[in-house]
């Protein structure tokens, strides 16, 4: 099945511990996006990236660090400087960034502090 | 600064009932205004997607409504059902696919 995959599910950081969140997807897509959501709130843009090996920072970066080395994977590591990374973490893609389509979702991964 | 508000917060509604969810946003300078179902520990399943030359669109119980001029787009669900509950999200976006959400209205739907 086409579609986005986003692992772990669930997620343990300790203090001062840099941890990484997958995201793989074989939708074709060019542009990819991490957002996260905070109980009761909308999502917010963490990064996002419209081709390979090029990404821009979204509204809250401070402390989060991407890469994307293929067009398929756009892991987001969540450093010891985010101080409050307790959140849901959703990754999306588009087919295109001038695309007037809706943009698909992973299942998101849920990340609590130990 | 785009903004996004939805009122209400919560809602409960007895079964069959139709019902209008409203999504207000601050800069009419949008590209597109889509609608996501949000199930508990889900990511979002795209409802709807109304491009901003377009004034609505429907997809079976569901029917969108955008009207740029004022910031102001409604989802509207008929004859609701116990399977509709969920929290519903609106998000406009600029071209480049940097949405921008809303709070969510967290639907229940009694039997």
């Amino acid at each position: 099945d086409g579609g986005i995959t986003q692992s772990p599910k669930y997620l343990f950081r300790k203090e001062g511990q840099n941890v990484t969140l997958s995201c793989e997807q074989n939708l074709n897509h060019d542009a990819m996006y991490w957002y996260r959501q905070d109980p009761g709130q909308g999502l917010r843009l963490i990064y996002y990236s419209q081709i390979v090996n090029d990404f821009q920072k979204g509204d809250i970066a401070e402390g989060y660090s991407v890469s994307r080395e293929k067009k398929e994977s756009f892991p987001l590591t969540v450093t010891s400087a985010q101080k409050n990374p307790t959140a849901f973490y959703l990754c999306a893609t588009l087919s295109d960034r001038a695309s007037n389509q809706p943009q698909h979702f992973g299942d998101g991964t849920r990340l609590s502090i130990l | 600064k785009q903004e996004v508000t939805q009122i209400p917060a919560a809602l409960s509604v007895p079964e069959g009932e139709n019902l209008v969810l409203n999504c207000s946003f601050t800069d009419s300078a949008i590209y597109n205004l889509q609608w996501f179902r949000q199930d508990p520990g889900k990511g979002l399943t795209s409802l709807l997607l109304i491009q901003s030359s377009q004034r609505e669109q429907t997809s079976g119980r569901l029917n969108a409504s955008l009207d740029k001029s004022s910031g102001r787009s409604t989802l509207y669900i008929a004859a609701s059902q116990p399977g509709d509950s969920a929290t519903y999200l609106c998000a406009v976006g600029p071209q480049g696919g940097k949405l921008i959400f809303g709070q969510g209205t967290e639907l229940s739907v009694k039997p």
